[in-house]
């Protein structure tokens, strides 16, 4: 079955330096992959989408790259500010065709440290 | 546009006794779906609807139930709640599940307690 990894443990940064967070997967190759910011007793919100064909994507200070050798994606968030706390959520396209449905990492938790 | 709205916020429940999660979305969406979320689990597809009128299982079905009631709305039931169903339940839809449109717009959650 699918498999996604999100490194567990909190990721703790000082303010102004930048973020990377890791999403690693196996036995399938997704067509494409997206990340989600979740806070606090909120539901998640969609940040970026990256298609399988496609190396790296960007928007304002974040950056999305998708290695399908390596069956890993990086986030990362450039300058990053204490408002970018939050847990960051690794998703990818399920293999069975055109449902939408993801499979979701377990999350990796950032602390931006003022 | 409110999004995605889900009923109740909170809600707690005895082992045995049922009650029906409710989702709506006033985007014109037409999938929805209804995870799971438990800690260090993450999220946790239960079922989905890829259109109006159908209905799919999930990673974890059982104990569950769903009703696609229109295009706007997608219920999920809990027949005879059991402490293992502890959890946040969200709800999500997309646009499409074509080409275009994929990203998923979650609802705030609903936060349940089986004693």
């Amino acid at each position: 079955s699918q498999k996604i990894e999100q490194n567990s443990e909190a990721l703790n940064i000082q303010e102004g330096k930048t973020a990377t967070l890791t999403c690693n997967y196996t036995n399938y190759s997704p067509a494409y992959l997206q990340w989600y910011r979740q806070d606090p007793g909120r539901g998640p919100v969609f940040l970026l989408l990256i298609r399988e064909n496609e190396k790296e994507k960007r928007k304002e200070r974040l950056k999305v790259t998708f290695d399908t050798t390596l069956k890993q994606s990086l986030f990362h968030i450039t300058a990053s500010q204490p408002a970018d706390s939050a847990t960051y959520l690794c998703a990818l396209a399920g293999p069975e065709g055109n449902t939408g449905k993801l499979i979701f990492g377990q999350g990796t938790t950032l602390q931006v440290k003022p | 546009n409110a999004g995605v709205t889900q009923t109740p916020k909170f809600q707690v429940l005895k082992t045995g006794q049922s009650m029906t999660l409710q989702c709506a979305q006033d985007m014109n969406h037409n999938s929805m779906y209804w995870y799971r979320q438990d800690p260090g689990m993450g999220l946790r597809l239960i079922y989905y609807s890829a259109s109006e009128g159908t209905t799919d299982k999930g990673e974890v079905p059982n104990g569950y139930n769903v009703s696609r009631l229109n295009k706007r709305e997608f219920s999920l039931r809990l027949e005879s709640a059991a402490p293992s169903q502890t959890s946040v339940y969200f709800c999500a839809s997309i646009l499409t599940s074509l080409d275009r449109g994929r990203e998923q717009y979650f609802g705030p959650g609903t936060r349940l307690t089986v004693t």
